[in-house]
């Protein structure tokens, strides 16, 4: 079952723009983690984001969770060309939940 | 370099023979998952594993064996393929017994059962 759910599904901005994607859930959760992956590739962990936690930063990226909404948002400012890539949001189940289940991904295309 | 290996990267196949995809992580992460990623349905859990011989299903475990005897290896098993299978697959790894640290992926696995 597809516990994140992330929007848009595709995203397209000029290079220097923000990029903001969503993710939404329907569980309650430990974390949330967003993750990057180049067409094909592994994916590469970006960052996490703990249950208790309202705001995170991490260089470029700013992540946020609302988890009275069930809700969060990783913002990407001042987008380079190589920001291009597929983003995924994934939860655990909270609890004692061993499984990290992914979004579809949002797919953001940054352009020169 | 710390990694996640997967082995091979490219394999085509035909319905009905076995196959084994190896993973191998030089961490000493003790959980370890199998994903596999179709168009349209993002990444779907396998079967993950929280230590050598303990071993869970994940969403979609169906024709699919796994087994963890090291800490460092997880093969997924294929015992019957079929076209339905095709698809690329993904290992990874975390530290510690729970999913709370991030996962480490391999470069995948890119399955075509005729």
């Amino acid at each position: 079952s597809q516990q994140g759910e992330e929007d848009p599904q595709a995203l397209s901005i000029q290079e220097g723009e923000n990029a903001t994607m969503n993710c939404s859930y329907k569980t309650s959760i430990n974390n949330l983690q967003w993750y990057r992956q180049n067409s094909g590739r592994g994916l590469v962990h970006l960052i996490l984001i703990r249950s208790n936690e309202r705001e995170k930063h991490s260089g470029r990226l700013r992540v946020t969770l609302d988890t009275s909404k069930k809700s969060s948002s990783l913002l990407i400012t001042a987008s380079r060309a190589a920001d291009t890539a597929s983003y995924f949001c994934a939860t655990d189940g909270g609890g004692s939940n061993y499984k990290l289940t992914f979004g579809k991904g949002t797919l953001l295309t940054v352009n020169p | 370099e710390a990694q996640v290996t997967q082995n091979p990267r490219y394999l085509i196949t035909v319905t009905g023979k076995k196959l084994t995809v190896t993973c191998s992580q030089n961490m000493n992460h003790e959980y370890m998952s199998w994903y596999r990623q179709d168009p349209g349905l993002g990444l779907r859990q396998i079967y993950y594993s929280m230590n050598v011989e303990v071993t869970d299903k994940g969403d979609v475990p169906e024709g699919y064996k796994v087994s963890r005897k090291e800490k460092r290896n997880f093969p997924l098993i294929l015992e019957s393929p079929s076209p339905n299978q095709t698809s690329l697959y993904f290992c990874a790894s975390s530290p510690g017994d729970r999913i709370i640290s991030p996962l480490h992926f391999g470069n995948g696995t890119r399955l075509t059962v005729t």
